[in-house]
């Protein structure tokens, strides 16, 4: 069963305004971390922002934030402030047993960011 | 500059073909991993390593295999390449509980 769900394939935001890209998740381990990953066009995959499922606090990482809804089983990234650079694909993740080592990653099918002058 | 380091970061094959996408880290981390990403997809788990001589499969590993014979390298074998795996290969690395560092990617076509 997919394990991550990101619904929007594509998103459009003008410049300076702020985007949320959704993220849905299914697990019953109770340890457990969301990620979230850009690729630009150049195809790099680039680490943005991590939130553990003890964490109190949603994370934040400058113009990145994950809005954290346990109880629905949603990680989102709120991405601040739009800027052309933004344009990419990103990709939400989730990794169960956290505090071990051997904890595998799954990944959603991504969204692409289309970032608008 | 530290980081993941692959190459090639382009292959062209021939069915039939067998090759090697080396993977390097400088960053002493246990956990290393091959991922393949398909046009339009997000990221498939080939093999992973939790650290030297310990390697184990993910959701998609017929048609390769790995070793981890030092915490730094973890080449990926292909052993007889077909046009199915015409695909994106990224290495990645991680510390326990932290994000993946990716390395910048193999572009793998086989005709």
């Amino acid at each position: 069963a997919q394990k991550i769900t990101q619904t929007q394939p594509g998103m459009f935001v003008q410049e300076k305004e702020a985007v949320t890209l959704d993220c849905t998740y299914d697990t019953s381990d109770q340890s457990y971390g969301l990620f979230w990953y850009k690729q630009p066009s150049s195809g790099e995959m680039i680490f943005l922002i991590y939130q553990g499922s003890y964490d109190e606090q949603n994370a934040t990482e400058g113009r990145y934030s994950l809005n954290f809804q346990k109880a629905r089983k949603s990680a989102n990234l709120v991405i601040s402030a739009s800027q052309l650079g933004d344009s990419a694909m990103y990709f939400c993740a989730m990794r169960e047993a956290l505090n071990t080592n051997a904890g595998k990653s799954t990944f959603g099918d991504g969204t692409t960011l289309t970032v608008k002058p | 500059n530290a980081g993941v380091t692959q190459t090639p970061k382009f292959q062209v094959l021939k069915t039939g073909q067998s090759m090697t996408l080396q993977c390097a880290q400088d960053m002493n981390h246990e956990y290393m991993s091959w991922y393949r990403q398909d046009p339009g997809m997000g990221l498939r788990l080939i093999h992973y390593s939790v650290g030297a001589g310990i390697t184990d499969q993910g959701e998609v590993p017929n048609g390769y295999n790995v070793s981890r014979s030092t915490t730094e390298d973890f080449p990926l074998r292909l052993l007889s390449a077909a046009p199915s795996q015409t695909s994106v290969y990224f290495c990645a690395s991680r510390v326990t509980g932290g994000g993946y560092t990716f390395g910048s990617g193999t572009r793998l076509t086989v005709v």
